[in-house]
């Protein structure tokens, strides 16, 4: 059974701060990595997808690393704004699905 | 809008009723999947189709969930004789084949069992 965990579960942050949260997933049989961003009554939206050990991608004040060897990524987010406000999910692709985490909750206070 | 579109979006049934979701995906993706999602939780998954060949199921999906790609585009979902267990939020997503699994999703079908 492949499990894939996040912290933390929730987050309250001013607006202004950066945070960051983490995945974990099984090292063995690595494929990829995705995370998403699920905002209330829409989809989820795919954030990022890693394949390669060390990689680090970016898109505006968010960014993720990866380490494959020991298993976690990292999501950063720089200057935190309200419309940030969502849960972030992280999945790990295996056996042709994406297993997911639980998600950590952001919320981002004005 | 030429993405993944869920139908319907909410539905509230009493037990023991059957409910059906239909899932429309991105028209170039062969790959369809189904994920349930409950409170406190992450998407689990379901089961998935590539094209019409329903490939994968998941153990959580029991005998009362049957899914359907006829046409290998469309998708259904079915739940028969529902529970109060059943009262989640449904997900369709669509992929490619032969990529690094990146999905496309569907806003969800809302399903309260009173």
């Amino acid at each position: 059974i492949l499990n894939v965990e996040q912290s933390p579960q929730s987050l309250h942050v001013q607006e202004g701060d950066s945070t960051n949260f983490t995945c974990s997933f099984p090292s063995s049989n690595f494929y990829a990595l995705h995370w998403y961003r699920w905002e209330t009554a829409k989809s989820p939206e795919a954030l990022f997808v890693m394949t390669l050990n060390g990689d680090e991608k970016k898109k505006g004040r968010i960014s993720a690393t990866l380490n494959t060897k020991e298993g976690y990524s990292y999501l950063y987010i720089k200057g935190s704004q309200p419309e940030d406000s969502a849960t972030y999910l992280c999945a790990s692709y295996n056996t042709d699905k994406l297993i997911f985490g639980t998600g950590t909750r952001l919320q981002v206070f004005p | 809008d030429t993405g993944v579109s869920q139908d319907p979006r909410h539905k509230i049934t009493k037990r023991g009723q059957n409910v059906t979701f239909r899932c429309d995906p991105i028209s170039e993706h062969n790959r369809l999947y189904w994920y349930r999602q409950t409170l406190g939780q992450g998407p689990e998954f379901l089961t998935y189709f590539q094209n019409e060949a329903q490939l994968e199921k998941s153990r959580l999906l029991s005998d009362r969930f049957s899914a359907e790609r006829p046409k290998g585009s469309f998708s259904t979902l079915e739940i028969q004789r529902t529970e109060q267990g059943d009262s989640a939020m449904y997900l369709c997503a669509s992929g490619a084949s032969g990529s690094t699994g990146e999905l496309f999703f569907g806003e969800g079908s809302r399903l309260t069992v009173l």
